[in-house]
């Protein structure tokens, strides 16, 4: 079974310019999560979605931060404009239904550096 | 607010003893922990999970403890290998959706 796939896996970007993600789930999983993993920090949710509807954006800075995951399948994640503090591993995990009972699987991330 | 937390950022443990490392919770309506794995430039990996109506699971050299009157959770290796360096992270089912993630323990295996 292929696992969660991600790109880019490194990005370096100067503050204020904007910058995307992209997330494909395993196959069949309706859910999907975005964390975001500052250095020395557990990760911290972003977003989730289960199909094509967000379930929660609680933690998401809507001013800068946006996602979409459009027919239920890949997703996306932008940021616009970056600042320093973005600097971090970005993470998309899914499972196949909504509860972490039946298995959350990580991808190996996007490492962004805003300089 | 109420946070998943460790109580110690680093472990070093020689090849061959057994390992443990804590965690302890605050959320009393958590029902369900997960152990991940963390190498370098890797995502979380899953090793072990329970749920709240036991309090204790084994599986290939690790074993989870719960021990929900003082909310407290280990996760105990057995015989650590170099291959067992890594980060280690605690987190909490909250609502049967998200996890909430504590900040890690670094384990390092010396020779």
């Amino acid at each position: 079974e292929a696992g969660v796939a991600q790109s880019p896996r490194y990005k370096i970007i100067e503050k204020r310019q904007s910058v995307a993600f992209w997330c494909n789930p395993i196959s069949g999983h309706a859910t999907l999560y975005w964390y975001q993993q500052i250095l020395g920090q557990g990760p911290k949710l972003l977003i989730q979605f289960q199909n094509n509807g967000v379930v929660d954006d609680s933690q998401l800075p809507k001013d800068r931060f946006s996602a979409e995951r459009l027919k239920g399948v890949d997703s996306t994640l932008k940021i616009q404009p970056a600042k320093l503090e973005d600097s971090a591993v970005y993470l998309c995990a899914s499972s196949p239904q909504g509860r972490s009972y039946y298995g959350y699987t990580f991808g190996s991330g996007t490492r962004l550096t805003v300089v | 607010g109420e946070s998943v937390g460790l109580h110690l950022p680093t472990l070093s443990v020689q090849e061959g003893d057994n390992s443990i490392i804590n965690c302890a919770y605050s959320n009393s309506a958590s029902d369900y922990f997960i152990w991940y794995k963390q190498e370098s430039g890797k995502g979380p990996q899953f090793i072990i999970d329970i749920r709240s109506n036991m309090d204790k699971r084994q599986g290939q050299r690790v074993t989870v403890l719960l021990n929900k009157t003082v909310k407290h959770l280990s996760l105990q290796i057995a015989a650590t290998q170099p291959g067992d360096s890594a980060v280690y992270f605690c987190a909490e089912n909250l609502d049967g959706y998200a996890l909430n993630f504590g900040k890690g323990t670094s384990l390092l295996v010396t020779p």
